[in-house]
C-alpha cells in the first residue's frame, strides 16, 4: 500500500520549457489536490478534483492545468514554466471531501532557471 | 494578509524544553486541523478540533481549540529529537482547505 506517489522527485527546467507532474494514489479516494510550498507561505492549493471526472481551481490556478485521469491519477501541467514557479509541490488525497483527512505525497522538488 | 497566523515562525530549542506554538485568525472556523512535517517528506495529520474549548492530547502534544473558534495552540511537554519539523494548521474554508505559514521547529539534542 503505498498512498500517494508522485513523479518525478526533482526537476530542473529552464523558462518556457513545459512538463506534466505525475500523481498517484491508492487509497480508493474521491478527492485529489495539487499544493504548492514556498517558504514562510505554507502550501497552497493550485486545483483540486473534488471527484473523478471534475476538476476546480483553487487560490493559485494562474499558469497551470490538470487532468484527472481516472480515480487513482491527478497530473499537474505547466505548459510555459516561469521562475516563479520554482517551489516544492504536493499532491494530496482525501476521502469525501478536504474537511476530511488529506495524506500527502513525497513532494517534487522543480527548480525554473 | 494570511488566513492563518502561526506564531513564532521559527523556534530553536534544548531537548527537554517545554514550547507552545499558536496558530490564529479574525474568523470563526467549523473545526482545525494540525499537520507536521518532516525535511524531504509531505504533511502527516496529528489532529483535528471541532468544538471550542477542546482539549486533545497525542502524547506529549497537546492541542487546544480556542473557545470562540478563531485560535489554536499546540503545546509540546519535554520536546525530543523527534518532534523537529514544521507545523502546520489548517482549515476548511471556502471549500478547500487553508494553511497558515508553519511554525519551524528545532529540537537540539
Amino acid at each position: 500500500n503505498a498512498g500517494v506517489t508522485q513523479t518525478p522527485k526533482f526537476q530542473v527546467l529552464k523558462t518556457g520549457q513545459s512538463m506534466t507532474l505525475q500523481c498517484a494514489q491508492d487509497m480508493n479516494h474521491n478527492s485529489m489536490y495539487w499544493y504548492r510550498q514556498d517558504p514562510g507561505m505554507g502550501l497552497r492549493l493550485i486545483y483540486y478534483s473534488a471527484s473523478e471526472g471534475t476538476t476546480d481551481k483553487g487560490e493559485v490556478p494562474n499558469g497551470y492545468n490538470v487532468s484527472r485521469l481516472n480515480k487513482r491519477e491527478f497530473s499537474l501541467r505547466l505548459e510555459s514554466a516561469a521562475p516563479s514557479q520554482t517551489s516544492v509541490y504536493f499532491c494530496a488525497s482525501s476521502d469525501i471531501g478536504p474537511i476530511y483527512e488529506q495524506y500527502f505525497g513525497p513532494g517534487t522538488r522543480l527548480t525554473v532557471t | 494578509t494570511q488566513l492563518l497566523e502561526q506564531s513564532p515562525q521559527f523556534l530553536s530549542i534544548q531537548e527537554g524544553e517545554n514550547l507552545t506554538v499558536y496558530c490564529n485568525s479574525s474568523s470563526v472556523f467549523s473545526s482545525l486541523q494540525w499537520y507536521r512535517q518532516e525535511p524531504g517528506e509531505g504533511p502527516v495529520l496529528l489532529v483535528t478540533v471541532v468544538t471550542g474549548g477542546e482539549v486533545k492530547k497525542l502524547k506529549r502534544l497537546t492541542f487546544q481549540f480556542g473557545d470562540a473558534r478563531k485560535d489554536s495552540s499546540l503545546h509540546i511537554t519535554a520536546a525530543q529529537p523527534g518532534d523537529t519539523g514544521l507545523y502546520l494548521c489548517a482549515v476548511f474554508a471556502g471549500n478547500m482547505l487553508t494553511f497558515g505559514g508553519g511554525t519551524r521547529l528545532m529540537v537540539k539534542p
